[in-house]
């Protein structure tokens, strides 16, 4: 089983709301990744996990909050979003964070804030 | 970061070769060369990597510059479901989880 689950598929959210992103996967895999991607740009990174570490935090607002309650569970906690975060949210997981590794990508969660 | 520089677009007919192209001039020496490509509403898929050597598997080939500072995808007989946007990814094989994005090759195949 290579799959990547996302939930929900689609989230519409006010500004004031707070809301949590699921990502979840049984691969055994023990790097968990969130990205954001905008319309027609590539996807950009946000967050990296591994062994249930926090080890990348690109510089991401902190109305972002990622959490990594175990090895096959990633949630990305969300608060007082603006419009512009707008975005497909995307999760993906690897053996581990080293680049001889390839990354499964989960079908994103597609995000509006109104 | 190392970047990559992908064209726009490319356009195939059906049933045809595609060669991808991916510059990638300021490659360190870990960082290994991998393509994902993305399906309209769809997440990124997993296509092919490597490090220095060329790589082949059932979903395509990859032809790596002997300097390593170009690599090229290459799908041996296009299908229309080939079309996707595929992006050229550098991945540090030492330093935990980094990876930029390029801009990716939007492919259209034509029947």
């Amino acid at each position: 089983d290579t799959e990547v689950t996302q939930t929900p598929k689609h989230l519409v959210m006010g500004m004031t709301n707070k809301k949590s992103l699921k990502c979840e996967q049984h691969m055994g895999h023990r790097a968990m990744y969130w990205y954001k991607q905008k319309a027609k740009k590539p996807p950009e990174l946000m967050f990296v996990y591994s062994y249930e570490k926090l080890s990348i935090n690109e510089s991401v607002p902190s109305r972002f909050s990622p959490e990594c309650p175990n090895s096959s569970l990633l949630n990305l906690h969300l608060h007082a979003l603006q419009p512009e975060d707008s975005a497909l949210y995307l999760c993906a997981s690897s053996q581990e964070t080293r680049g001889s590794y390839e990354q499964y990508f989960g079908p994103g969660t597609r995000l509006t804030v109104t | 970061d190392a970047k990559t520089t992908q064209p726009n677009s490319m356009e195939s007919n059906e049933e045809e070769p595609v060669h991808l192209p991916c510059n990638h001039s300021t490659i360190s020496g870990t960082d290994y060369i991998h393509w994902y490509r993305q399906l309209p509403s769809q997440g990124p898929e997993y296509v092919i990597h490597g490090l220095t050597s060329n790589v082949n598997n059932r979903m395509a080939s990859l032809a790596i510059a002997e300097d390593r500072k170009s690599s090229t995808l290459i799908l041996h007989r296009a299908t229309l479901r080939d079309a996707a946007v595929y992006y050229c990814i550098l991945r540090d094989g030492v330093n935990a989880g980094k990876s930029t994005f390029g801009d990716g090759t939007t492919l259209t195949v034509k029947p």
